[in-house]
């Protein structure tokens, strides 16, 4: 069974662009949740989606936003980028909310 | 404020030499509590669930308990493909139906030949 894919897994903006990232879920779940990830704050949540819907956000700025669709992709949005918003952001996905949560490898952000 | 946090921040043992992990919790009830290894560069690993106080899961030399404020993972006789950070995380029962994770700063473990 193919695991969580991410993309892209690597990425360069600068300051003041948006970026999309990408999640597609394990085949056949239908939870997904998005991490970020920083030497100094760890893995912090970003958001939960179930069936389209967001389940619940993390203490995070306007500026990070996010969507599931009805196969159960998902994609997150980060506007107006910031040097702070490097990072490696991480997608889970599980059977459903609450079940337990596979990641996938990352997308690498770097804003210069 | 539901939290986690993981000791040692960083181990250094021996090949074979066996030790355990730390990893205490406060949450407004515990709906679940989940071990993850990451290696550098990758996304974290799933590893085990436990649910309950006096659980215990395990998987080749590795085994976590549980308790009503902290979870260990014990390794026996590690070897150098132990190394790798090991992430603890909690799911809290709340009000609100969520599988939202939070996450210990995790240990970073190293096992020398």
């Amino acid at each position: 069974k193919a695991g969580v894919t991410q993309t892209p897994r690597y990425l360069i903006k600068t300051r003041g662009q948006q970026v999309t990232l990408s999640c597609s879920p394990i085949s056949g779940h239908r939870s997904v949740s998005w991490y970020q990830q920083t030497p100094g704050q760890g893995l912090q949540f970003l958001f939960e989606y179930f069936s389209e819907t967001q389940r619940n956000k993390g203490n995070f700025p306007g500026r990070f936003s996010g969507r599931q669709f009805s196969n159960s992709r998902s994609e997150m949005n980060v506007s107006t980028l910031e040097l702070g918003d490097s990072a490696l952001y991480l997608c889970a996905s599980s059977l459903g909310v609450g079940e337990t949560q596979y990641f996938g490898p990352g997308t690498r952000l770097l804003v210069l | 404020e539901d939290q986690v946090t993981q000791s040692p921040e960083a181990l250094r043992l021996q090949e074979g030499e066996s030790s355990s992990l730390n990893c205490s919790y406060t949450v407004s009830g515990l709906r679940g509590l989940f071990w993850y290894r990451q290696d550098p560069g990758k996304g974290p690993e799933f590893l085990f669930t436990l649910y309950s106080a006096g659980e215990e899961k395990e998987k080749e030399r590795l085994k976590a308990t549980l308790t009503k404020k902290e979870s260990f993972l014990h390794i026996t006789a590690p070897k150098p493909e132990d190394s790798a950070t090991y992430l603890c995380a909690v799911q809290a029962r709340g009000s609100s139906n969520t599988g939202k994770l939070i996450f210990g700063q995790g240990t970073t473990l190293q096992v020398k030949p």
